[in-house]
């Protein structure tokens, strides 16, 4: 079983849509789950972050974990063409070395 | 906002010849990053430093791969000698804590082996 499971899409959906990505981790140690988003050519960008299960808003963006189910989600609201990009889930044990998902393209169409 | 700067945005070079990818992470950073990742795959892991010492290297990490932090504010990536399947995007990336729950990745340098 791969340590972190993302559905590599690619994903389309209209403006304005409501985008729910997601994520499975297989080891129970992660601590922090954090998202990134990866523009085309570009470094992956820290999107959202969290310490414990549950949801944390910020802005247009949901984060909800799930440690018993090893299940990490984000929601995406009101989505714009400018959120067409690659979303990296990236739980962590709080070393040195994170662990990055294969990614889930997106692609918002205007 | 302070960034990661990574120089040069592309390096061609032909197999068996060295290269150094250059970093210069956010100031007040303490913990440094190289991560890699090949055309179409997912960002994966290569090395961290911390206080003029590797921290965790992965398996890609191997002998023909070194870094160093020559002064207050480089960091840099050396390939001994190159191959073909080096042939990448490197990311730096640098982080205030310890914690690495928050990196901050530069744009890359796109590392052609021919």
């Amino acid at each position: 079983q791969k340590e972190v499971e993302q559905d590599p899409g690619p994903l389309s959906v209209p403006e304005g849509a409501i985008v729910s990505l997601n994520c499975t981790y297989s080891n129970s140690a992660f601590q922090y789950f954090m998202w990134y988003r990866q523009y085309s050519r570009k470094g992956p960008e820290l999107l959202m972050y969290t310490y414990s299960s549950g949801n944390k808003e910020d802005g247009r963006f949901t984060a909800q974990v799930d440690k018993s189910s090893k299940y990490i989600s984000l929601f995406i609201r009101d989505s714009q063409p400018s959120d067409s990009a690659t979303y990296l889930c990236a739980p962590g044990t709080g070393g040195f070395k994170t662990i990055f998902g294969a990614g889930t393209r997106l692609f918002v169409k205007a | 906002e302070p960034e990661v700067t990574q120089t040069p945005s592309h390096q061609v070079t032909q197999m068996g010849q060295e290269v150094i990818l250059r970093c210069v992470p956010i100031s007040n950073h303490l913990y440094f990053y190289w991560y890699r990742q090949i055309l179409g795959q997912k960002v994966e892991f290569l090395v961290s430093f911390y206080n003029n010492e590797i921290s965790e290297k992965s398996e890609i990490f191997d002998d023909q791969f070194s870094v160093e932090r020559p002064d207050g504010s480089n960091f840099t990536l050396k390939i001994r000698s190159t191959k073909l399947e080096d042939s990448a995007m490197y990311f730096c990336a640098s982080s205030e804590k310890e914690t690495n729950e928050k990196l901050f990745f530069g744009s890359g340098t796109q590392l052609s082996v021919l």
